[in-house]
């Protein structure tokens, strides 16, 4: 495995679900970085771990829980989610000399459906 | 203040033309300018970056324009292929201190 993983690809959801995000990079990477890409919209960003450590919480709803255990993974915790959230999560990585400092590494998304 | 305006949302380019997409921005804290692009069921990927200490940086096909005075840059994709048929999204941070700001893409067709 190379780069940045994400699981699932594809997610199908209820309004009362509780559903995981997965996300791991293999790149040596001390920051991860979750964004929502919503059509027509910029990407937008959701939550910065730094060395472990949640940096930017972008105003995100308590319905999105994130959790870093270490540097190579990241998860987004869903539950109670609602229609409008149905979008393409993607998760992303960033140089160890700390977050903003230069090329993001994207994963491919997990594409969100909230029936 | 932190936004980033992109155009044109969607542009069709003859094989072997010019593509050219343009972005503004207001902050002028901004430092850090790249241009990611994004096929279908991927993830973006960086495919040129420029800081304002030049006005142009070339990486092949690929050339980004940087006016300070007026805030804005440009891609510009010289001799243009289907292969380059992707979204295009423009970003801006203030590099190390500021996460990046997405503009909203422009998804180029490169027709033969």
């Amino acid at each position: 495995e190379t780069g940045v993983t994400q699981t699932p690809r594809h997610l199908v959801m209820g309004m009362t679900n509780k559903k995981s995000l997965k996300c791991e990079q293999h790149l040596g990477h001390n920051a991860m970085y979750w964004y929502k890409q919503s059509a027509k919209k910029p990407l937008e960003l959701m939550f910065v771990y730094n060395f472990k450590e949640q940096t930017e919480n972008n105003s995100v709803p308590s319905r999105f829980s994130p959790e870093c255990p270490n540097s190579s993974h990241l998860f987004l915790h869903l539950h109670t989610l609602q229609p409008e959230d149905s979008a393409l999560y993607l998760c992303a990585s960033s140089q160890e000399r700390g977050a903003y400092t230069g090329e993001l590494f994207f994963g491919e998304g997990s594409r969100l459906t909230v029936l | 203040q932190q936004q980033v305006k992109q155009s044109p949302q969607s542009l069709i380019v003859q094989k072997g033309g010019i593509s050219i997409i343009n972005c503004a921005y207001e902050n002028t804290a901004f430092d850090y300018f790249p241009w990611y692009q994004q096929f279908p069921g991927k993830g973006p990927a960086l495919l040129i970056a420029i800081r304002p200490d030049v006005s142009e940086k070339k990486e092949g096909r690929f050339t980004i324009s940087f006016n300070k005075s007026a805030k804005q840059f440009s891609l510009h994709i010289m001799d243009s292929q289907p292969g380059d048929s992707a979204t295009y999204f423009c970003a801006a941070s203030v590099f190390g201190n500021t996460p990046l700001v997405f503009g909203k893409g422009t998804r180029l067709s490169v027709i033969a």
